[in-house]
């Protein structure tokens, strides 16, 4: 069984500060996908990430791939109280979509003015 | 273009009575899947469907619980005599293809209640 572990769960921190938050397993996985999901909402897709040691820019979000393909991290600069929400990594067995995606439990993330 | 849709988006049901969660998918998307919520986990996988057929069921329990995805018309997920342990968010997700980088888009979720 593949897992995925999420760290920290949960995470407070004032606006403007910088964050890193981590998704590990001892599994590969053909690809790692990051979500955001906010209360009462279904995740929305952040970023996908293929190949070991990629690493994906989206504003202020930095997402990385290791270069196993077994863990990822997202650091966020300059955080924002419209960065608050559940991050959520998943890994993709066959290399993409939602195809039987494993989830990890989420890092609760809030942001305070 | 609209969304992946599901509804309703709260369902309340006694134990004993039987549960539909619909999903209608992106437009031009036939690949379906369903996974559920609990409080403080992660989303688990239960099922992945294309038009007409089941692909992989390894998550979705092997009682009570059933799924279909019609030539027409919207996904079904089911779930027949409801007990307390089925409280949960259910949520939909469908794609082009599975092949890599094939964005999957999530809806909103069902969040069924058994009391």
């Amino acid at each position: 069984t593949q897992l995925l572990e999420q760290s920290p769960q949960f995470l407070s921190i004032q606006e403007g500060e910088n964050l890193t938050v981590y998704c590990n397993s001892s599994s590969v996985f053909s690809s790692l996908q990051w979500y955001r999901q906010e209360p009462g909402e279904g995740p929305v897709l952040l970023v996908t990430v293929v190949t070991g040691g990629e690493v994906k820019k989206l504003k202020r979000l930095t997402f990385q791939f290791g270069d196993a393909r077994k863990d990822s991290s997202l650091h966020i600069t300059a955080a924002q109280p419209g960065d608050t929400g559940l991050y959520l990594c998943a890994g993709g067995a066959s290399g993409g979509g939602a195809d039987g995606l494993t989830f990890g439990k989420g890092t609760h993330l809030i942001i305070q003015p | 273009n609209a969304g992946v849709m599901q509804n309703p988006r709260h369902l309340v049901r006694r134990r004993g009575q039987e549960a539909r969660l619909r999903c209608s998918p992106v437009k031009g998307h036939s690949h379906v899947y369903w996974y559920r919520q609990l409080p403080e986990e992660g989303l688990k996988f239960m099922v992945y469907l294309q038009k007409e057929n089941i692909i992989d069921e390894s998550g979705m329990p092997k009682e009570r619980f059933s799924a279909e995805f019609p030539k027409e018309g919207p996904s079904i997920l089911r779930i027949q005599q409801v007990v307390r342990g089925d409280s949960a968010a259910y949520f939909c997700a469908s794609s082009r293809g599975t092949r890599r980088n094939t964005e999957a888009f999530f809806g909103q979720g069902t969040r069924l209640t058994v009391v």
